[in-house]
Parts: C-alpha cells; sequence; structure tokens
C-alpha cells in the first residue's frame, strides 16, 4: 500500500532556530497535508498544498509539494517553545468517494529554551 | 464553540466488555472518520462514513462497528474488547470527499 517516510523521527533545536522535515512516497500524490499533535490533543491541519511545485507559509511555516508530486516538506522559523509537538505528513488513499488519508509516522519535535 | 468532540475522554475497561465512544461535529460537514493512534503514533484510518457509503479497512476487526444516527455523529461501538485494542481512537470531519480533515480530541482508550 501506499506509505510515507518522514525524516527525521525526531529533532531536539534551540529556540529561535530554523526546523526543516520532509516526507517521502513511493507512490505519487495530488494533495498534502501537514499536521501538527500536541500532548493529549487530536492532530490539528496546518498547511494543505494541492499543486506540485507549489510552496504555501502559515506563519511561520512553510510547506512545499515536491515537483515529483512523491514528496513534500515543512520549515519552521524561528522556533519557539509553542511549537513542541509531532509533526505529520499525511496524503489521500484512493477509496471509494470519500478520501481516506493516510498519515507518516511522525517527527517529533523539541524545542529547548 | 468545539467543531469536533468525543466522548469519553479517557475509557478504562476490562477484556470482553463492549463499549462505545461517541464523536459529534459541528462543522457541517456530510463525511466523517475514524482513525486508530497506537503507542507509536501511527494513525491508521478505520472507517470513513457519509450518507451514501461505509468504507471499512479491511485490517479492522468485524468486532468495531461505526453507527451514525444522523449526519453531525459518527459513534464506534466496539464488542468483546481486547488488550490489542488499546489506543488513542480519533474522530475526524470533512466536508464531501475533501481531503482536508478536521480531528476531535481523541479518546484513550486501555482495556485491562
Amino acid at each position: 500500500g501506499q506509505q510515507l517516510n518522514q525524516s527525521p523521527q525526531s529533532m531536539f533545536i534551540q529556540e529561535g532556530e530554523d526546523v526543516s522535515m520532509n516526507c517521502t512516497s513511493s507512490s505519487i500524490f495530488n494533495t498534502w497535508l501537514w499536521y501538527k499533535q500536541e500532548p493529549g490533543e487530536g492532530p490539528v491541519l496546518l498547511i494543505a498544498l494541492y499543486k506540485a511545485g507549489e510552496l504555501t507559509s502559515n506563519g511561520r511555516l512553510t510547506a512545499q509539494f515536491g515537483i515529483t508530486r512523491k514528496d513534500s516538506f515543512l520549515n519552521i522559523s524561528a522556533s519557539i517553545p509553542s511549537d513542541v509537538g509531532i509533526y505529520f505528513c499525511a496524503g489521500p488513499l484512493l477509496s471509494g468517494s470519500a478520501r481516506q488519508l493516510t498519515f507518516g509516522s511522525g517527527t517529533q519535535l523539541t524545542v529547548l529554551p | 464553540d468545539t467543531a469536533v468532540s468525543q466522548t469519553p475522554k479517557y475509557l478504562v475497561t476490562q477484556m470482553g466488555n463492549d463499549k462505545s465512544i461517541k464523536c459529534e461535529q459541528n462543522l457541517g460537514h456530510d463525511t466523517m472518520y475514524w482513525y486508530k493512534q497506537d503507542s507509536k503514533k501511527f494513525l491508521k484510518i478505520m472507517f470513513s462514513y457519509n450518507n451514501k457509503e461505509l468504507i471499512i479497512n479491511e485490517t479492522v476487526p468485524n468486532r468495531f462497528s461505526p453507527k451514525s444516527p444522523d449526519k453531525a455523529h459518527l459513534n464506534l461501538h466496539i464488542n468483546s474488547l481486547e488488550l490489542g485494542d488499546s489506543a488513542v481512537y480519533f474522530c475526524a470531519s470533512s466536508q464531501g470527499s475533501g481531503v482536508e480533515q478536521y480531528f476531535g480530541p481523541g479518546t484513550r482508550l486501555t482495556v485491562t
């Protein structure tokens, strides 16, 4: 089946540093989504990408839809303590009329003061 | 206002019991989902449902069944609970076949 590989698995960074993480697949995706999950909460949608090559920002977050359609990247600039959480990439599975999502394994981000 | 809500937040029960988790969304969406997150934080789709179609992930045991009394609710019933069912279960919703899904806060199920 379709699998999404995220890297790195975890990151420890100093407050103020920039962060980069990526997601790759052996299959082509037509949409890439990035979610953040904080402890004890559900995933929250950060950015949705719909077009190969697309670069989209949401505050200090910037995500890119890879030109090959097999990867996506998420950057966080000037990290702050509230950026702590697990960041997931996701893409739609083709399953009937509903778009079920397949998720990557996540990148656990820790921001040190 | 909470967009997608789930109850209970925590559920502790014994093996063999039957339990339900409730989900409600006030976003006006017509498609709802259930996901399971295991101890390694891996999220996996279990079901998707709208008023036309129920899609079941083939790996989900038939002890799990979604029930939707109306468009705003999709409850998860689990029969004969097993230790391996312990996980966090998330409800989500979207509009039509849209991929932008909005998640509830999760229900942590512990089977002893």
